[in-house]
């Protein structure tokens, strides 16, 4: 079976400091997407970041950014230069070929504190 | 790119009455389209999906149904809530692939 874990449920960290989230996922499969998604507080769900699983390049977008070990099956997020409006709930989520629909990981609640 | 349009944002319904949560997409054709409950501070929980119209499979028994009356709507329904239908419904969609979801802005609803 397919599985994403994400083994910090809470992390807090200051203002203006980098964080990674961990997520470590499980399949059999080759050819995949790994995703980010953010909760704040209003439980709006926005993609924040994705990763193809043949492109060995990771993935940016502005201050965020992946570390993917596809041998490892591991895909951290990076938050560099944190902001109090990064403060949610961080998802890590999973599709494979042979699916429709993506698996999810328990989530990270993160703070940034002032 | 897509867009979910999902309704009412808040519910407050009493124990034994109906439900009918909708959600409608606009600006993609032939969606797959899902249901997920979320309890506060937990993750999503799929309870339906859809890769047609009239077509809906289930991942958790419980005392909801879905039904995808058109091709871009997906409506979640209860003939009697229970107590523990309490939580945060939402609605999402994606194109065929390996694509990401694009979720609505999702459903308070609690049962009193």
């Amino acid at each position: 079976a397919q599985t994403v874990t994400q083994s910090q449920p809470e992390m807090s960290v200051q203002e203006a400091e980098t964080v990674t989230l961990s997520c470590t996922y499980d399949t059999s499969e080759n050819n995949y997407y790994l995703f980010w998604y953010k909760q704040p507080p209003s439980r709006q769900m926005i993609l924040v970041i994705r990763q193809e699983a043949y492109k060995q390049q990771n993935a940016t977008e502005n201050r965020f950014s992946v570390n993917f070990q596809k041998a490892a099956k591991s895909f951290s997020l990076k938050i560099s230069d944190s902001q109090l409006g990064d403060t949610a709930m961080y998802f890590c989520a999973f599709i494979g070929d042979s699916n429709y629909q993506l698996i999810w990981g328990a989530g990270t609640k993160l703070i940034i504190k002032p | 790119s897509q867009t979910i349009h999902q309704w009412p944002a808040t519910l407050v319904q009493p124990v034994g009455s109906p439900l009918s949560l909708e959600c409608t997409v606009e600006g993609t054709s032939n969606p797959n389209l899902y249901w997920y409950r979320q309890a506060a501070g937990r993750g999503l929980q799929l309870l339906f999906y859809s890769v047609g119209i009239g077509q809906i499979s289930s991942e958790v028994p419980q005392n909801l149904s879905a039904s995808r009356p058109q091709d871009r709507q997906f409506i979640l329904s209860s003939k009697k809530l229970l107590l523990s239908d309490s939580g945060f419904y939402l609605c999402a969609c994606k194109t065929g692939g390996n694509t990401e979801a694009f979720f609505g802005q999702g459903t308070r609803l609690t049962v009193v």
